[in-house]
């Protein structure tokens, strides 16, 4: 069993409709969970970084970890065709990168 | 304040062969980390650079070794190229703090292994 899952995705939905991505670990020492966006040919930019379980929002995205569950979601409201892109998830044991591990990455696809 | 740079953008290569894949951090910082990225595998860590020096290295073979010189620049290799080393090659650069906050990733380099 790979570490992280992710679904592959491609989620499509129109143009201002709420988006759930959701992942799922299997290590129980994560503690640090972080969502990247990754446009077509770029590299990933951070979106957005918790640490342990509960909510952090950041205006439109709001990121939720379980750790009793081992899941991880990433909710975008008021979904625009900007926001079409590959989205990781990312856990690591500690504050460093060098541990992090990535899932796949879901393709989200917004529609005007 | 430029971004991380990664030269080429393109590359194809034939088994065997070796590769040089260049990364400019962002002007301050010191850490350079390499990461591979492809469909099957996803995104993983490669080896991170510190001052010059191999600060971490994830779980690859010899086959790939980088560097870092004095101006924080990077250079991977990879010899003795395989068709299983198809992939987009990412360097991110990161201050001196080193944790994924700060982390800054370059537009990557795509390398094709005929």
């Amino acid at each position: 069993q790979k570490e992280v899952e992710q679904d592959p995705g491609p989620l499509s939905v129109p143009e201002g409709a709420i988006v759930s991505l959701n992942c799922t670990y299997s290590n129980s020492a994560f503690q640090y969970f972080m969502w990247y966006r990754q446009y077509s040919r770029k590299g990933p930019e951070l979106l957005m970084y918790t640490y342990s379980s509960g909510n952090k929002e950041d205006g439109r995205f709001t990121a939720q970890v379980d750790k009793s569950s081992k899941y991880i979601s990433l909710f975008i409201r008021d979904s625009q065709p900007s926001d079409s892109a590959t989205y990781l998830c990312a856990t690591s044991r500690e504050r460093g990168y060098s541990t992090l591990t990535f899932g796949k990455g879901t393709m989200l696809l917004v529609s005007p | 304040k430029a971004g991380v740079t990664q030269t080429p953008r393109y590359l194809i290569k034939t088994r065997g062969q070796q590769v040089t894949l260049s990364c400019s951090p962002i002007s301050g910082h010191r850490s350079v980390s390499w990461y591979q990225q492809t469909p099957g595998q996803g995104l993983q860590f490669l080896f991170e650079y510190f001052s010059e020096t191999q600060r971490n290295k994830g779980n690859f073979p010899g086959r790939f070794s980088g560097r870092q010189f004095s101006n924080s620049r990077s250079e991977m290799n990879v010899s003795t190229l395989e068709l299983g080393d198809s992939a987009l090659y990412l360097c991110a650069s990161s201050d001196s703090g080193g944790t994924q906050e700060t982390q800054y990733f370059g537009p990557g380099t795509r390398l094709l292994v005929l």
